[in-house]
């Protein structure tokens, strides 16, 4: 499968914990996207990538929220001091053109 | 004001018939749009994308896009149950080195058997 790929699937963390999810996109797309979903919401725009550069990151997102992409392959998102608030599903998504966004299935984070 | 506005729904329509979705946006710099489908506990799929103003279709979807309102929809021909499933509306904009997806909340389609 070439699609793209997000690990773990599930985290279940207890509050003040950091976490980490990896995102490894379709091989050929240098666009990368992290956005937050939760129940009956849009997903929430978190940051861009354009190969290893982030070029865009939401104000909504605290200090504590921090996204990598060494040499434009994989992306880290790293959640420090979780908090009950940041339960969500966390997707991550790539593409070649702008907007035309291929999902993974997604890290479904609670914290308890 | 949300930057992608779309009615939650949920919107009901009958096997057969024709389901309109609709969406409105704020950022006149936006230059393309996108509606993505997801199903319950999956994630979003692209569907449909329109660049220019006026109807583009695909199979049974038509994308309608008006830049002066600000308004894009869906059309859903001949709907079926496997149609039922969260619309999300998608606007990108770039703007030198900018660039953002901003998703709608989405609006729900029940089609009814």
């Amino acid at each position: 499968d070439t699609g793209v790929s997000q690990n773990p699937r599930h985290k279940i963390t207890k509050r003040g914990q950091n976490v980490t999810f990896r995102c490894d996109p379709i091989s050929e797309h240098n666009r990368l996207y992290w956005y937050r979903q939760t129940l009956g919401q849009g997903p929430e725009f978190l940051t861009y990538f354009q190969n290893e550069a982030q070029l865009e990151k939401s104000r909504l997102l605290s200090d504590r929220f921090s996204a990598e992409r060494p040499k434009g392959s994989f992306s880290t998102l790293e959640i420090q001091r979780t908090e009950q608030g940041d339960s969500a599903m966390y997707l991550c998504a790539s593409s070649f053109l702008p907007g035309e966004l291929f999902f993974g299935e997604g890290s479904r984070l609670t914290v308890l | 004001q949300k930057e992608v506005e779309q009615n939650s729904g949920p919107l009901s329509v009958p096997e057969g018939a024709i389901a309109s979705l609709n969406c409105t946006y704020s950022d006149r710099g936006s230059q393309s749009f996108f509606w993505y489908r997801q199903y319950s506990g999956k994630s979003p799929e692209l569907i449909m994308f329109i660049y220019s103003n006026g109807d583009k279709e695909d199979g049974r979807f038509t994308a309608q896009l008006n830049k002066a309102s600000q308004y894009v929809s869906l059309l859903i021909r001949d709907s079926q149950p496997s149609d039922s499933a969260t619309y999300l509306c998608a606007v990108n904009v770039i703007s030198g080195g900018y660039q953002k997806v901003t998703f709608g909340t989405g609006t729900k389609l029940q089609v009814i058997p």
